[in-house]
C-alpha cells in the first residue's frame, strides 16, 4: 500500500540557522504534496503545497522541493524563528482522494 | 465560519463502551476523513468520504464505523472502545479538487 516516510523525527537547530526535512513516497501516481504544521494542541495547518508538474516552490522563508524519479521531496525553512518550533508533517495524496501521512518531525528553534 | 468542528474534545471510556465522535464542517466541502494520531507514527487515515452517501477504508479502519447522510457531517463510531484506540482523533475535510485538507482541533479519547 502506500506508504511516506519522514526524516528526521527531531531536528533541533539555533535561531536564524536554516532546517531541512525530507520524505520520500512509495506510490509513483501521487500527485500532490502537502506540507502541515501542527502547533500544540491544534489541528494541522498547511503551509506549503507542491503538485508534481513542479520541481520547487516558494514562500517566503519556506521551500519545497520534489524530484518524481527519486520519489523524494523536501522542507526547506530558511532564518528559523522561535515561532517555527512545531510538529511537521510531510503528505502525499493519491488520484484516490487518500491523503498519507508521515511521521512526522518534531523542530525546536533554541534562541 | 466555524470551519470544522469535533465534539467532545475529551472522553474517557471503558473497555466495551460504545460512542460517537461528531465532526461538521460549514464549507460544503465534498471530501472528509477521519485520522488518528499517536506518538511517533504520525496522522493515519482511518475511513473516508469523497461525498454523501459515499465511504471507503484507509489505512487502519478496523473497530470503527463511519456513515456520510449529509455534506456537513461524518461521523466515527466506535461499537466495542478497546484500549488501543486510545489516541487522538482529528476530522477533517477538503474541497476535493485542491487536496488541502482543513482540520478540526481534534478530540482526546481514553479507553481504560
Amino acid at each position: 500500500g502506500e506508504n511516506v516516510e519522514q526524516h528526521p523525527s527531531t531536528l533541533s537547530v539555533q535561531e536564524g540557522d536554516s532546517a531541512v526535512i525530507k520524505c520520500t513516497y512509495s506510490d509513483s501516481a501521487s500527485n500532490y504534496f502537502p506540507w502541515y504544521k501542527q502547533e500544540l494542541g491544534k489541528g494541522p495547518q498547511l503551509i506549503i503545497d507542491i503538485r508534481s508538474n513542479v520541481g520547487e516552490k516558494k514562500d517566503q522563508r519556506i521551500a519545497v522541493t520534489l524530484n518524481k524519479t527519486a520519489k523524494h521531496f523536501s522542507l526547506h525553512i530558511t532564518e528559523t524563528q522561535p515561532e517555527d518550533s512545531a510538529v511537521y508533517f510531510c503528505a502525499a495524496k493519491t488520484g484516490g482522494f487518500k491523503t498519507i501521512f508521515g511521521a512526522g518531525t518534531r523542530l525546536f528553534v533554541k534562541a | 465560519n466555524a470551519g470544522v468542528t469535533q465534539t467532545p474534545k475529551f472522553q474517557v471510556l471503558k473497555t466495551g463502551q460504545s460512542m460517537t465522535l461528531q465532526c461538521a464542517q460549514d464549507m460544503n466541502h465534498e471530501y472528509m476523513s477521519w485520522y488518528r494520531q499517536d506518538p511517533g507514527m504520525g496522522l493515519r487515515l482511518i475511513h473516508y468520504s469523497v461525498g454523501a452517501g459515499i465511504t471507503d477504508q484507509g489505512e487502519v479502519p478496523n473497530g470503527y464505523n463511519v456513515s456520510r447522510s449529509t455534506t456537513e457531517d461524518f461521523p466515527l463510531r466506535l461499537l466495542s472502545a478497546a484500549p488501543s484506540q486510545t489516541s487522538v482523533y482529528f476530522c477533517a475535510s477538503s474541497p476535493g479538487i485542491t487536496g488541502e485538507l482543513f482540520f478540526g482541533e481534534g478530540s482526546r479519547l481514553t479507553v481504560l
